[in-house]
């Protein structure tokens, strides 16, 4: 299985402000991706972050929202923009190794807006 | 939209008795995964079962699929107090390897 941390591991924001989330695997990966899971709540898809092209998204997210970049096979970023209290959430990347293979998930990001 | 619903939605249990958590989906799969998640924390991965296979075990764990059903079953044996999670199942269709996830069922096992 891979290794994954994200950064930082929670955060408490204010509305309007932007958050960006590093997500690093300790090996070369494929897939890469970045859920979301509200309160209370399962996970759900934000987008597939694909190395050097645009992300692509699920709906109901848009990449003026939710920018993400992946530079390299090991690395990812997403950003939180303009935020609200809507915002708070549980952050987390997944990564698999190649495409059917298991995903595993890094330990999330707590994000809190006021 | 969730594909996957699980149930039950929580389960309370003693320690040593087992636990079956079920989940069903709506449409075809490349494989099933299950989940746990400990108090809103990273979710760690239990079992991948392919759809061309109809069980899996890993320790304590088995995994059942009916791909013609469109539902998976994961059973706990001798359950300890550190089985207390959430857990997940979570199918992958499709080509792009996206995951959709079940909503879950909590587990509380007790002493």
């Amino acid at each position: 299985s891979a290794v994954i941390s994200q950064k930082p591991s929670r955060d408490i924001c204010q509305r309007g402000t932007s958050l960006t989330i590093q997500c690093q695997v300790d090996s070369q990966v494929t897939m890469m991706f970045w859920y979301r899971q509200q309160p209370g709540q399962s996970l759900t898809l934000i987008a597939t972050a694909n190395q050097g092209s645009e992300a692509t998204y699920e709906s109901g997210f848009v990449i003026d929202k939710f920018p993400i970049s992946r530079p390299n096979l090991t690395f990812s970023t997403l950003t939180v923009s303009n935020m609200s209290p809507e915002d708070s959430s549980i952050y987390l990347c997944s990564v698999s190794k190649n495409r059917g293979d298991e995903q595993y998930f890094g330990p999330g990001t707590r994000l809190t807006v006021t | 939209s969730q594909q996957g619903e699980e149930d039950p939605q929580a389960l309370s249990i003693q320690e040593g008795e087992n636990a079956t958590m079920n989940c069903s989906y709506k449409t075809s799969i490349n494989n099933l995964q299950w989940y746990r998640q400990n108090s809103g924390r990273g979710l760690v991965h239990l079992i991948l079962i392919r759809s061309n296979e109809r069980e899996k075990h890993s320790g304590r764990l088995r995994v059942t699929l009916d791909t013609s059903k469109k539902s998976s079953s994961l059973l706990i044996t001798a359950s300890r107090a550190a089985d207390t999670a959430s857990y997940f199942c979570a199918t992958d269709s499709g080509t792009a390897s996206k995951l959709t996830f079940g909503t879950g069922t909590r587990l509380q096992v007790t002493l």
